[in-house]
């Protein structure tokens, strides 16, 4: 089965800096990856995914991420951070054997926090 | 175009009564997905419609859980005989077909608080 592993609870960083939040995956076959973001009160809103391709993704907001095949990873970047990015970050995993569903596996979420 | 709506937004109710949570997906949007959000843990999956096909209910935590898709649109999720630790955000979602890796687009949820 899949899984996903975020494995910070809450990431400080300061305004302008750059903004890293930690994804890695567990999953057989090549993974379909995804990152969402919740802002306070609302549905989760998709940034990016990966497919195949380029390992290195570009999303919304800015944020990109790069799929590492060899360290199971899959870290969301952002060269400099808002204090509007501070929300709850979610990754997500699906297994392309899933034949038939899209059933994603989420991880437990990262809190950022933007100080300025 | 309009987004996946749920209600109610917020729901309270108390124990040991049944409730009922809506999600309408976005137009022609074939599979839908119900997961539920506790503080803490993530996103937890409940259940999946894909088009006319029997759902998945692999991820519902007990026989008080149900769901239906009616016309292959609105979906409901009831809960029997509600128990606090059901209290958590339930979230519905949405995408254009179950079976490609396409993103799901998400509903603003459901707070639900048993009493």
């Amino acid at each position: 089965a899949q899984s996903v592993a975020q494995p910070e609870d809450q990431v400080n960083v300061a305004e302008g800096n750059p903004l890293t939040v930690k994804c890695t995956y567990s999953v057989s076959g090549n993974p379909y990856l995804f990152w969402y973001v919740q802002y306070p009160n609302r549905g989760l809103q998709f940034l990016l995914k990966y497919i195949t391709g380029d390992n290195l993704v570009k999303g919304s907001y800015g944020f990109e991420a790069e799929f590492n095949k060899s360290q199971t990873s899959f870290h969301l970047k952002k060269p400099s951070a808002l204090v509007s990015d501070s929300a709850l970050y979610f990754c997500a995993v699906r297994s392309p054997y899933d034949w038939g569903n899209n059933r994603l596996a989420f991880g437990k979420g990262n809190q950022v926090v933007v100080i300025p | 175009g309009a987004g996946v709506s749920q209600s109610p937004s917020n729901k309270v109710t108390e124990k040991g009564k049944d409730v009922e949570l809506r999600c309408d997906p976005i137009s022609g949007h074939t599979a839908l997905y119900w997961y539920r959000q506790s503080l803490g843990q993530g996103l937890e999956f409940l259940i999946y419609f894909q088009g006319n096909s029997a759902p998945d209910k692999s991820g519902l935590p007990s026989d008080r859980f149900s769901a239906e898709r009616t016309g292959g649109s609105v979906s409901t999720l009831t809960i029997q005989r509600t128990q606090q630790e059901d209290s958590a955000v339930y979230l519905c979602a949405s995408s254009p077909q179950g079976d490609r890796p396409y993103e799901q687009y998400f509903g603003p949820g459901t707070r639900l608080t048993v009493t």
